[in-house]
């Protein structure tokens, strides 16, 4: 079965600091392996993927991920936080048959001025 | 191109009655969800179809039916609502690249 875990369900950060929001997954096969954000009162919008090839993944918006097998985590990052990215961030897990994607419980971006 | 669209985007109930909400993608794409999201759980999965005809259970089913009777279409039934359906319901279709593509979501309350 898998799972993901998403540490923090809260993350404040400065305009222009680092962002870093952590996820660690659970995976019996290779996975899949994605974030998602969430404005208020919106869908799900997909920031970025990892399916294969290369471990780190550049996304929209100036964030990427890495994926490392042997910590079994894929943390997104962004050099420098906008006040635009304040919003709810989502990792998901499916196997690489995807039949059912499991979603993180979710990590809510801060941005202070 | 529309993407997926949610019907209705809000919606009161009382407990006991029963409403559909509807989803259409208008994209091809065979696998077709729905989820529902609460505060602090994430999004959980509750139907979901692989195409025309089939359809499978998530992790939270109870309370809810689907049909897929065709590839564009795939409502979620809510056959006799209850204060713990009160949630946001996202439907979603996913393409060949894996891919999924969310609707806007639908906001239920049960009172």
């Amino acid at each position: 079965a898998q799972s993901v875990t998403q540490l923090g369900s809260h993350v404040s950060v400065s305009e222009g600091a680092l962002v870093l929001l952590r996820c660690n997954y659970s995976s019996s096969v290779p996975p899949y392996l994605f974030w998602y954000v969430q404005y208020p009162n919106q869908g799900l919008q997909l920031l970025l993927k990892y399916t294969t090839g290369a471990t780190l993944v550049k996304g929209i918006n100036g964030f990427e991920a890495e994926f490392k097998k042997s910590e079994t985590s894929f943390h997104l990052t962004k050099p420098s936080a906008h006040m635009s990215d304040a919003a709810e961030y989502f990792c998901a897990v499916t196997p690489s048959g995807f039949q059912k994607l499991v979603f993180g419980t979710g990590t809510r971006l801060l941005v202070s001025p | 191109n529309a993407g997926v669209t949610q019907t209705p985007k809000f919606q009161v109930l009382k407990t006991g009655q029963s409403m559909t909400l509807q989803c259409a993608q208008d994209m091809n794409h065979e696998y077709m969800s729905w989820y529902r999201q609460d505060p602090g759980m994430g999004l959980r999965l509750i139907h979901y179809s692989v195409g025309a005809g089939i359809t499978d259970q998530g992790e939270v089913p109870n309370g809810y039916n689907v049909s897929r009777s065709t590839t564009e279409d795939f409502p979620l039934r809510l056959l006799s609502a209850a204060p713990s359906q009160t949630s946001v319901y996202f439907c979603a279709s996913r393409d060949s690249r894996n891919t999924i593509y969310f609707g806007e979501g639908s906001w239920l309350t049960v009172v």
